[in-house]
């Protein structure tokens, strides 16, 4: 299966503040890239999509993307307690597959 | 919008016991289909996915098997069950057309003893 790098966490950020996570992908050919939110014991649910290079922007969430670099990232803006969950990384060539990473686990603390 | 239904939710079975886990899909018509399965801890992995009735590819080498006997249902299946075949089992179909995302139903927790 294709290689999709993710820091296991868990990443602890304050109520209010910023939170950044990071993904890195083996596979040039991936043209789209998702990020989902899990709660413990749920399936995943969709937060953002990005197909092109550059800053994706979504209420408080921004996803990035640099091709070249192979690298896609996620910030959570004002973090709130409700966003602690864990945040997986998913990429797909042509739709037809789709590989995730591992997750990060993030913990936003009152 | 698509709708998945998994069943059933919790099992738990014995080691070398057969499986089977059923996903069907309301909402849709020839949906691309995944079985994922999610490890304690890990992320998930792609177990097989289906294009249409009977068109089944596998990802990775194993004791289950998948198929696809009508559009809208997806079956997962083993004739003996290894220790590792504990986790969360979850169905996905594409979203369509335009929005490439995946819904997943609400998963089936295996334990294997």
């Amino acid at each position: 299966q294709k290689e999709v790098e993710q820091n296991s966490g868990p990443l602890s950020v304050p109520e209010g503040a910023i939170a950044s996570l990071n993904c890195t992908y083996s596979d040039r050919g991936s043209q789209s890239f998702f990020w989902y939110r899990q709660y413990s014991g749920k399936s995943p649910e969709l937060i953002m999509f990005i197909y092109s290079n550059g800053d994706k922007e979504d209420g408080r969430f921004t996803a990035q993307l640099n091709k070249a670099s192979q690298y896609v990232s996620l910030l959570i803006r004002d973090s709130q307690p409700s966003d602690s969950a864990t945040y997986l990384c998913a990429v797909t060539y042509n739709f037809n597959k789709f590989y995730f990473g591992s997750g990060t686990k993030l913990n936003v603390k009152p | 919008s698509q709708t998945i239904h998994q069943w059933p939710a919790t099992l738990v079975q014995p080691v070398g016991s057969p499986l089977s886990l059923e996903c069907t899909v309301e909402g849709t018509s020839n949906p691309n289909l995944y079985w994922y399965r999610q490890a304690a801890g890990r992320g998930l992995q792609l177990l097989f996915y289906s294009v249409g009735i009977g068109q089944i590819s596998s990802e990775v080498p194993q004791n289950l098997s998948a198929s696809r006997p009508q559009d809208r249902q997806f079956i997962l299946s083993s004739k003996k069950l290894l220790l590792s075949d504990s986790g969360f089992y979850l169905c996905a179909c594409l979203g369509l057309v335009g929005s490439g995302e995946l819904f997943f139903g609400e998963g089936s927790r295996l334990t294997v003893l």
